[in-house]
């Protein structure tokens, strides 16, 4: 089985300054993680992937995360924040069957000016 | 190149009622899925389709079905609506020999009333 916890449910930060939203996961085998975001009353898009290759994944809009399996995480970050940043942010797996993405309740950010 | 379209992207049933959700998978993708989100909620999975088959089904029950046509698009079709049906319904394509892209539509928000 797999499962993902996000450590917070919202993480508020000013623009220009760094973002953290943390990521552990739970797996019986190697995963494949995705972080989505979702602005309001949007759909989701993809912010980076990680499958086994590189543990550090770039992503778009400055996004990067880092996979560690000693810690079991796989933590998203950002040098800067940018108000349009402001999101609700899903830290993803796959499903062993490779057939569903299972999603918790996500991280909401929220970037102050 | 079209992302992923799905149509209408409001609704409003009866209680009661049956309705239908169409998607349009990107362009080169030949697999969909279907996701729930309630507000507040993350994306929950209702079934993928692949060869215009039931490939995999979340934990929904048989009021929620689907289908795939020859040029991969879907429907969702929900019947005898409950109240608690209202949620943004989400399309996710994806190439099935290729597990880590899933591109999601902006989705259709159903209400029930």
């Amino acid at each position: 089985a797999q499962s993902v916890t996000q450590l917070d449910s919202h993480v508020s930060v000013s623009e220009g300054t760094p973002v953290l939203l943390r990521c552990n996961y739970s797996s019986s085998y190697s995963p494949s993680l995705f972080w989505y975001v979702q602005h309001p009353n949007k759909g989701l898009q993809l912010l980076l992937k990680y499958t086994s290759a590189a543990t550090l994944v770039k992503g778009i809009n400055g996004f990067e995360a880092e996979f560690k399996k000693s810690e079991t995480s796989f933590h998203l970050t950002k040098p800067s924040a940018h108000m349009s940043d402001a999101a609700e942010y899903f830290c993803v797996p796959l499903n062993q069957a490779g057939t569903a993405l299972i999603f918790g309740k996500g991280t909401t950010l929220s970037v102050s000016s | 190149d079209a992302g992923v379209t799905q149509s209408p992207t409001h609704l409003i049933k009866t209680r009661g009622q049956q309705v239908t959700l169409r998607c349009s998978p990107k362009s080169g993708h030949d697999t969909v899925s279907w996701y729930q989100q309630a507000l507040g909620q993350g994306p929950q999975f209702i079934f993928q389709y692949y060869e215009e088959e039931e490939r995999q089904r979340g934990n929904f029950p048989d009021r929620f079905s689907g289908h795939q046509f020859p040029n991969y698009s879907s429907e969702l079709n929900v019947n005898a609506l409950l109240l608690g049906d209202s949620a943004l319904y989400l399309c996710a394509s994806s190439l099935l020999s290729s597990a880590y892209g899933y591109t999601f539509g902006s989705g259709t928000r159903l209400t029930v009333v």
